[in-house]
């Protein structure tokens, strides 16, 4: 199994503050994804990443940005938080399993509020 | 853009009652299709992955089907407990979406002792 990281667990800031979440995976995978979930409804993909140097932008649009400097570490950043940016952040690492097949492997989430 | 349906969005059954919890996408050109749990506030368990040549996958008490033609899939849990308490997520990949997966709002379970 994966073993993927994402801190801090929870977080509360003003508006107008700058945030970083972090993630970071220990088992070597190439991909790496960002998903935002609001209560009660399905992931959107925000941001992706398909090795180091690489990040994309995913189907939802987003204020965040994203780097990919080491293969284990996928921070996401907020330049300044606003209100409408309070949601559930969840990342993921993926394996692959031959055949196009992925298989996602996901953090605990960060749940962000923005007041 | 694929496209994944779960329904019903809640189930509420008495411990020990099979579950059977659907899922429902547009494009059939799919790699693969997986189930997730979902604890609340938590992130999410992979519980199967049914690749695209596969019909069926079986994980202890869990199984989950795959109908690519009528772009279905089923998740199966049999004797539920109230540990199966969770919400359960369904996604696919497809190529509209150029193979990342779309996930479904999900199916929140409640198994009562």
């Amino acid at each position: 199994e994966a073993d993927i990281y994402q801190t801090p667990r929870y977080l509360v800031i003003g508006t107008g503050k700058k945030i970083t979440l972090e993630c970071s995976q220990t088992m070597g995978h190439d991909k790496m994804y960002w998903y935002q979930q609001d209560p009660g409804m399905e992931l959107h993909l925000i941001h992706y990443s398909y090795g180091v140097n690489s990040t994309e932008k995913g189907d939802l649009s987003s204020e965040s940005t994203v780097s990919r400097i080491r293969t284990e570490h996928f921070p996401l950043t907020l330049e300044s938080a606003r209100p409408s940016h309070t949601s559930q952040y969840l990342c993921a690492s993926s394996e692959w399993v031959g055949r196009g097949h992925e298989k996602l492997f996901f953090g605990s989430g960060t749940q962000l509020s923005v007041l | 853009k694929q496209e994944v349906t779960q329904i019903p969005a809640a189930l509420s059954v008495p411990e020990g009652e099979n579950l059977v919890l659907n899922c429902s996408f547009t494009d059939s050109a799919i790699y693969n299709l997986q189930w997730f749990r979902q604890d609340p506030g938590k992130g999410l368990t992979s519980l199967l992955l049914i690749q695209s040549s596969q019909r069926e996958q079986t994980s202890g008490r869990l199984n989950a089907s795959l109908d690519k033609s009528s772009g279905r899939s089923t998740l199966y849990i049999a004797a539920s407990q109230p540990g199966d308490s969770a919400t359960y997520l369904c996604a696919s990949d497809g190529s509209t979406n150029d193979y990342k997966l779309s996930f479904g709002a999900g199916t929140t379970v409640t198994v009562r002792a």
